[in-house]
């Protein structure tokens, strides 16, 4: 499957712990986006990547969000102490550029956290 | 700010009915539009792109659909529909400027359609 790829698919964490999502694109991909989706809505963006460079991260939710892309292939997301109010499905997607810029987003399974 | 205004939440429809679905954005500039669909148990899948040109846009599964300018609007159409159409439907926007940007999405229309 060459498609996005996520891990884990499903974390159940306590309130008050760290927790780190992962993202695999399509590998030719150098376009990396990080969305949540909460039930009932519609997938809210909140930050990517063209390579390993973070080009807009002001829609991170607070500043216990944090993503990285080291090597400007996986991406990691990561949410710090933990709200019960981060309970949401975590999506990446993953695009091209394309010669007139323009591209569609490709997106992955998501990773689903409970917060208790 | 843009914003995507899906009006129906929930719609059901019987097989071989005719479908439309509503969507309005809100940006002043040029956009980039887009339908994706979530089958159950599946990840969100591109359905049609609008970029420019003919704004009568043909996807996959016999969808369809047109952008109205004027009306800020980018309906989705099928003539037909099949059971196998039951899932959420997404429509979103980002701003037309020739580089990546986050996609503004809709609250979703979830469809379910009768045998």
């Amino acid at each position: 499957d060459t498609g996005v790829s996520q891990d884990p698919r499903h974390k159940i964490t306590k309130r008050g712990q760290n927790v780190t999502f992962r993202c695999d694109p399509i590998s030719e991909h150098n376009r990396l986006y990080w969305y949540r989706q909460t039930l009932g809505q519609g997938p809210e963006f909140l930050t990517y990547f063209q390579n390993e460079a973070q080009l807009e991260k002001s829609r991170l939710l607070s500043d216990r969000f944090s993503a990285e892309r080291p090597k400007g292939s996986f991406s990691t997301l990561e949410i710090q102490r933990t709200e019960q109010g981060d309970s949401a499905m975590y999506l990446c997607a993953s695009s091209e550029v394309g010669t007139s810029g323009l591209y569609e987003q490709y997106f992955g399974p998501g990773t689903r956290l409970t917060v208790t | 700010a843009q914003s995507v205004s899906q009006h129906n939440h929930h719609v059901i429809l019987s097989e071989a009915a005719s479908l439309e679905l509503g969507c309005n954005y809100s940006y002043g500039g040029t956009v980039n539009l887009f339908w994706y669909v979530q089958y159950p148990g599946q990840h969100l899948q591109l359905l049609l792109k609008y970029f420019s040109g003919d704004p009568l846009v043909k996807g996959i599964k016999g969808f369809e659909a047109e952008f109205i300018k004027s009306k800020f609007s980018f309906n989705l159409r099928k003539p037909s529909v099949q059971w196998s159409d039951t899932a959420e439907y997404f429509c979103a926007v980002n701003p037309w400027r020739g580089g990546a940007d986050g996609l503004t999405f809709g609250k979703g229309t979830h469809l379910i359609i009768q045998p």
